[in-house]
């Protein structure tokens, strides 16, 4: 497709498992982002990807939170452990260039609900 | 640190009516700023941005002028449509080195127009 494809939509989990969130960018972005969306807030910077570098990973809210890109295309996110707090929608991004006035592109969301 | 504040919803206002939602930010550093929407059911997408000082970003009948003197971005349309219905995001992004960066989101405005 031609936008930025996340799978699952939806994720239902029991406290205590483990989750893994898949990003599929747009063809040739370099730049991959990852944001946390509470209900009723704006989305929160988690980590940022050049490439396959892992440029800044100062959003991600706890060691529990893992990110990876080791192609440089396809990320995936994991959160071991998982607690009720981590409940959010989980949104990828990119853009074509790491320039920070180019937009990003952002996928649909993955909804995960940690009961 | 980077912060991003816009007016609380939900705003209702009538078909044809003028809009504005003020968005004023904290940066540490030159940011370009931005203005995403998000449609019931459907992901973020990016309405217009502006990279400097001065400069005016417009689409879709909206837009939004960068004032570094009172570092502010409000978003405003002339005459609003049933089909405008959304979430609003003011956001910026201020790259180190030149390089991209991650967003910062406001909280949204939510925005309800009443035909």
């Amino acid at each position: 497709g031609a936008g930025v494809s996340q799978s699952p939509r939806y994720k239902v989990a029991k406290r205590g498992q483990d989750v893994a969130l898949r990003c599929d960018p747009i063809s040739g972005h370099v730049s991959l982002f990852w944001y946390q969306q509470a209900l009723g807030q704006g989305p929160e910077f988690l980590t940022y990807f050049q490439n396959e570098a892992q440029l800044d990973k100062s959003g991600l809210p706890s060691d529990r939170f893992f990110a990876e890109r080791p192609e440089g295309s396809v990320s995936t996110l994991k959160i071991q452990r998982t607690q009720q707090e981590d409940s959010a929608v989980y949104l990828c991004a990119s853009s074509l260039v790491g320039s920070s006035n180019q937009p990003q592109h952002f996928g649909d969301g993955t909804r995960l609900s940690i009961l | 640190g980077d912060s991003v504040t816009q007016m609380e919803g939900p705003v209702t206002l009538s078909e044809e009516a003028f809009l504005t939602i003020n968005c004023t930010y904290t940066a540490t550093g030159y940011p370009s700023l931005f203005w995403y929407v998000q449609y019931p059911g459907e992901g973020l997408q990016l309405l217009l941005k502006a990279t400097k000082a001065d400069d005016k970003g417009s689409n879709k009948g909206f837009e939004a002028t960068y004032r570094k003197e009172t570092t502010s971005f409000h978003l405003e349309k002339g005459s609003v449509q049933v089909s405008d219905s959304a979430v609003y995001f003011c956001a910026l992004s201020v790259g180190s080195g030149g390089g991209a960066d991650g967003l910062t989101f406001g909280k949204g405005t939510h925005l309800i127009i009443q035909p």
